[in-house]
């Protein structure tokens, strides 16, 4: 298996709800990745995980809150998001954080906050 | 700060044309540098990963190339075809804070 799964592929939220994204691999790496993308640029880093612990943060608001329950997967839970947060949502993986890893992309979550 | 800009922002050719996208990057520490692919609307496809030690990379129609020293790295692809239209995104693995940083794309469409 060498693919990285999302879901939901689509989701419509209010600014009052509560919803999570879901990111799963079983390649057996050791470090995972948000990424917001906005329409026409490019991903920009959220947060890495690695062995299971938080890496980075890049100042992400905390009306986002990540969680790794175990290796294979890494949720993003979501609460009071505002329209702007509308996007696709990526998550990667790679094998770690070395040098050496390369990195492997789900198909993304379109998040849409109305 | 590292930046990555891809030149040019958006290209079409006739099919059987071969493709030329530029990236180029400000801090030469990087521990590596990825290409991916973008339809619209979906994920990153990963085409070629070069190290920081080596020259090019190649598989199939795609070939990529490194120079680290100056900060640029180009993909090519041979023989175009319809089905190559989409998006071009190249990342930077830097070695400072150890995370990928991407260029703003090259958007490719390819004419029958």
């Amino acid at each position: 298996d060498t693919e990285v799964t999302q879901t939901p592929k689509h989701l419509v939220m209010g600014m009052t709800n509560k919803k999570s994204l879901k990111c799963e691999q079983h390649m057996g790496h050791r470090a995972m990745y948000w990424y917001k993308q906005k329409a026409k640029k490019p991903p920009e880093l959220m947060f890495v995980y690695s062995y299971e612990k938080l890496s980075i943060n890049e100042s992400v608001p905390s009306r986002f809150s990540p969680e790794c329950p175990n290796s294979s997967l890494l949720n993003l839970h979501l609460h009071a998001l505002q329209p702007e947060d509308s996007a696709l949502y990526l998550c990667a993986s790679s094998q770690d954080l070395g040098q050496y890893s390369d990195y492997t992309f789900g198909s993304g979550t379109r998040l849409t906050v109305v | 700060k590292q930046e990555v800009t891809q030149i040019p922002a958006a290209l079409s050719v006739p099919e059987g044309e071969n493709l030329v996208l530029n990236c180029s990057f400000t801090d030469s520490a990087i521990y590596n540098l990825q290409w991916f692919r973008q339809d619209p609307g979906k994920g990153l496809t990963s085409l070629l990963l070069i190290q920081s030690s080596q020259r090019e990379q190649t598989s199939g129609r795609l070939n990529a190339s490194l120079d680290k020293s100056s900060g640029r790295s180009t993909l090519y692809i041979a023989a175009s075809q319809p089905g190559d239209s989409a998006t071009y995104l190249c990342a930077v693995h830097e070695a400072a804070g150890n995370k990928l940083t991407f260029g703003g794309g090259t958007r490719v469409l390819v004419k029958p």
